[in-house]
């Protein structure tokens, strides 16, 4: 177990509709990444957070956007949901911003109808 | 051409054999180097870090090759448990900006 939890971890929304997703971080981790997942391809990053900003974003659309709190958990929320959403959503907590082991949690799996 | 590339799998060996996963990257300004392993439904876990002198941990060994762009992982006397799909990781940036490869699966069969 890695300490990284997701909610929800399976959850279905129609195109068009609005999802959140939370991640709470591993203890003592102040960094949270998130990551896509599409069925057999390796997770692509979508974008980091460090002291509740932003810190680095990966070729996804501003639909995509988060947030992280003075906890270090954070929501991943997706705006105009399309049918190619739907994967499996990856939190990853770290120590620091820097290259380090990613501790990740077991999923979201989204299904857009 | 994709930042990271890896053998298209899948590698389906006997207990007790070599096997040897290849991985390409190409920005040449990536520090920092990994293999992951994901079992089916499961979430990625750090198999082990790459160094440039190339590291060892059991029947795991890493190696790279910086002027080629190019990471290794070979696993010694296969284990059934090996069976899983290992993801080859660079770093972007100096920070966790981490891109992954498609993964090559690996099944260990009796």
């Amino acid at each position: 177990e890695t300490g990284v939890t997701q909610s929800p971890t399976h959850l279905i929304k129609t195109r068009g509709q609005q999802v959140t997703l939370r991640c709470s971080s591993q203890s003592g981790h102040n960094t949270v990444s998130w990551y896509q997942q599409a069925l057999g391809q390796g997770p692509q990053f979508i974008f980091q957070y460090y002291r509740e900003e932003e810190n680095g974003r990966g070729n996804f659309p501003p639909r995509f956007s988060g947030l992280q709190f003075p906890n270090y958990s954070s929501e991943l929320n997706v705006n105009a949901l399309e049918l190619d959403d739907s994967v499996l959503y990856l939190c990853a907590s770290s120590r620091s911003t820097g290259p380090g082991e990613l501790f990740f949690g077991e999923g979201s799996r989204l299904t857009v109808l | 051409r994709k930042e990271v590339e890896q053998d298209p799998g899948p590698f389906n060996v006997p207990e007790g054999a070599t096997v040897a996963f290849n991985c390409t990257y190409s920005n040449s300004a990536s520090q920092s180097f990994f293999w992951y392993r994901q079992d089916c439904r499961k979430e990625p876990k750090l198999l082990m870090s790459v160094y440039s002198s190339g590291n060892e941990d059991g029947r795991f060994t890493a190696q790279l090759n910086r002027a080629s762009q190019y990471i290794s992982l070979l696993i010694r006397d296969s284990k059934l448990s090996d069976s899983a799909t290992y993801l080859c990781v660079v770093n972007k940036r100096y920070n966790n900006d981490m891109r992954f490869g498609a993964g090559t699966r690996l099944t260990v069969k009796p």
